[in-house]
């Protein structure tokens, strides 16, 4: 079967740093994505890597692995309005995108 | 605002009732996604159209959901007979295969929320 894993929740501080991390198992890989999502809103495209080491953009970074077939994204400089559920995503051999089921992230003053 | 737009952003019906939801894609793209998202869970795949033609439907959709895309360009997802347990989130994405900037983006629709009593 296809699974992605990543932790249900995370907190940390505003202004530090936090790593979410995922491991896939999936037919086929092209790709390891990473979505936002808040509260009520729609998921919002963050970062995509294709091949191995770190994508920076802007406060956030992604890193893939694919021998691990590991991935994580890194959130700088928290900042309250980070509050949300991030969520990454495999490109599987038929092209489709298989979701994680999220990570929570809670930021504390 | 991602250029994706749907509608109705809520609808709540009575068991059994059919409803249908309209997704509009950016215009130029052409991959556009059904998914269903509950609480606490990633978007659940239901469907997706390249240009016109349906592509792939998951195997845990049942018979009483369909979706067209005629002339590819908006999609309309219907729900009959619907049941408590498809009270849901349904997302719409698009995206452009092929596109420019190699970045896989889907862009998501605001979503229509589906409560069933």
């Amino acid at each position: 079967g296809q699974s992605l894993e990543q932790p249900s929740e995370v907190t940390a501080v505003e202004g530090a740093i936090v790593q979410i991390n995922c491991t896939y198992q999936t037919s086929g890989f092209y790709g390891l994505s990473w979505y936002q999502q808040h509260d009520g809103g729609a998921p919002t495209f963050l970062s995509y890597n294709a091949l191995d080491g770190l994508e920076e953009t802007g406060r956030f970074s992604s890193f893939l692995s694919r021998s691990d077939s590991y991935g994580y994204l890194l959130l700088q400089e928290l900042q309250m309005k980070d509050s949300a559920s991030y969520f990454c995503a495999v490109r599987d051999e038929n092209y489709q995108l298989i979701w994680g089921a999220g990570t929570k992230l809670i930021i504390k003053p | 605002d991602t250029g994706v737009s749907q509608d109705p952003r809520h609808k709540i019906t009575k068991r059994g009732q059919n409803v249908t939801f309209r997704c509009d894609p950016i215009s130029e793209h052409n991959r556009l996604y059904w998914y269903r998202q509950t609480l606490g869970q990633g978007p659940e795949f239901l469907t997706y159209f390249q240009n016109e033609a349906q592509l792939e439907k998951s195997r845990l959709l049942s018979d009483r959901f369909s979706a067209e895309r005629p002339k590819g360009s908006f999609s309309t997802l219907e729900i009959q007979r619907t049941e408590q347990g498809d009270s849901a989130m349904y997302l719409c994405a698009s995206e452009m295969l092929g596109g420019e900037g190699g970045t896989d983006t889907q862009y998501f629709g605001p979503g229509t929320r589906l409560t069933v009593l």
